[in-house]
């Protein structure tokens, strides 16, 4: 079946670090890839999507590289704000498919 | 933008009541979703609807139910409500083929069953 894995959380970083979140999928045939975002108080967000191999979403300066050949999809950053604090949801759909499968979130917090 | 509205962000209900969670979007989305978020459990499929009437059993769908009446509208119901159905629930939306758009969400109802 289809499933989505990250990075134990939660993940405590300074303001301006570099940061990675991980994430590992199982799926059959071909999925798209989402990172969703939930900041305190709120539903979720689509941060960015990526719909085939090698393709790269990008968005509010968080990046991530749909990897097939190692079925990944890390979400970074270069540079992190205090305002990236929130839940970070990793999720795939396979083509056809109606129903997103997630990933269980990571918690960012970023300190001054 | 799409809208998806929740109609309660906080709501407190005792053991055993009825509880309705309502649901409605403004976009004429076919699908429509509930989940529950649990710390460590991420987001876990109570119910699917993909048209008016017609549902679809997620993951977990045990002591809930739900009702579509309306494209726009969908009710997700806890029959008896029990400590263990606390959680934060979340509704969303989306149109079928449409799976580079994602889901659009509301934002979260907190449930505390007491």
């Amino acid at each position: 079946g289809n499933s989505v894995t990250q990075m134990e959380g939660p993940v405590t970083l300074s303001e301006e670090a570099f940061l990675t979140i991980n994430c590992t999928y199982t799926a059959t045939g071909y999925p798209s890839l989402f990172w969703y975002v939930q900041y305190p108080g709120e539903g979720l967000q689509l941060l960015l999507k990526a719909t085939k191999a090698d393709d790269k979403g990008s968005n509010k300066g968080f990046e991530a590289t749909y990897r097939k050949e190692t079925t990944s999809f890390h979400l970074e950053k270069g540079s992190v704000q205090v305002s990236d604090s929130a839940v970070y949801f990793c999720a795939l759909i396979n083509q056809g498919a109606q129903k997103l499968v997630f990933g269980q979130g990571t918690r960012l917090t970023i300190n001054p | 933008d799409v809208k998806v509205t929740q109609s309660s962000r906080y709501l407190v209900k005792r053991t055993g009541e009825k509880v309705f969670l309502e649901c409605v979007q403004d976009m004429d989305h076919e699908n429509m979703f509930w989940y529950r978020q649990d710390p460590g459990l991420g987001l876990r499929l109570i119910y699917f609807s993909y048209d008016v009437k017609m549902k679809e059993k997620g993951d977990i769908p045990e002591g809930y139910s739900v009702s579509r009446e309306k494209k726009e509208r969908f009710s997700l119901i806890l029959e008896s409500a029990s400590t263990n159905q606390t959680s934060m629930y979340l509704c969303a939306s989306s149109i079928p083929g449409q799976a580079l758009y994602g889901y659009t969400f509301g934002s979260g109802t907190r449930l505390t069953v007491v």
